[in-house]
């Protein structure tokens, strides 16, 4: 497509139950990173992916969250067991390639705003 | 955790005024980025500046760096409507076999008023 596509839009869940974010990228773009942005914040990292290998994942909060992308295009972003706390908007951005010297920018997509009640 | 901090948190101006918001970061980056977000959007990549370059234009926006200081800023011409949004500055950091990962600072709200 011709930008980063994520779905749903807006999610609102009880607490305790389970989440699956989505993440469609832009086509052939190599690297994909996952965010957490609280109201008012600036977009935290959660984790980065070079095509299907996850190779950072040191900003999940917690155990309870896990993040995939096993054909190195669509990344899913689950919450198990979901808290308040978790309520956030969850932006995905790709780039076109995952070398240190590519100064790059991110291209993110309009985001999940997750509400947990 | 936020690496960088904006100045101000929040600016509101007279359409055709210009606007200079301010980051300041902490540790060495690869380079340093400006993106705009508007009201339930995701962020759109304004500029990218490399550690070796001390200025960049793009249409009305100018960016500088001083590595020296940590510190960034864009500057807005001739501001319009279309610009109330909130600009962040990220840098970009090469980290772990040579990943590069971004830290966002806190965000400047500019409001441009008709």
């Amino acid at each position: 497509g011709a930008g980063v596509s994520q779905s749903p839009r807006y999610k609102v869940a009880k607490r305790g139950q389970d989440v699956a974010l989505r993440c469609d990228p832009i086509s052939g773009h190599v690297s994909l990173f996952w965010y957490q942005q609280a109201l008012g914040q600036g977009p935290e990292f959660l984790t980065y992916f070079q095509n299907e290998a996850q190779l950072d994942k040191s900003g999940l909060p917690s155990d309870r969250f896990f993040a995939e992308r096993p054909e190195g295009s669509v990344s899913t972003l689950k919450i198990q067991r979901t808290q308040q706390e978790d309520s956030a908007v969850y932006l995905c951005a790709s780039s076109p390639t995952g070398t240190p010297s590519s100064n790059q920018p991110q291209h993110f997509g309009d985001g999940t705003r997750l509400s947990i009640l | 955790s936020q690496q960088g901090e904006e100045d101000p948190q929040a600016l509101s101006i007279q359409e055709g005024e210009n606007a200079t918001m301010n980051c300041s970061y902490k540790t060495s980056i690869n380079n340093l980025q400006w993106y705009r977000q508007n009201s339930g959007r995701g962020l759109v990549h304004l500029i990218l500046i490399r550690s070796n370059e001390r200025e960049k234009h793009s249409g009305r926006l100018r960016v500088t760096l001083d590595t020296s200081k940590k510190s960034s800023s864009l500057l807005i011409t001739a501001s319009r409507a279309a610009d109330t949004a909130s600009y962040f500055c990220a840098t970009a950091h090469i980290y772990n076999f040579g990943n590069e990962k971004l830290t966002f600072g806190t965000g400047t709200r500019l409001t441009i008023i008709p």
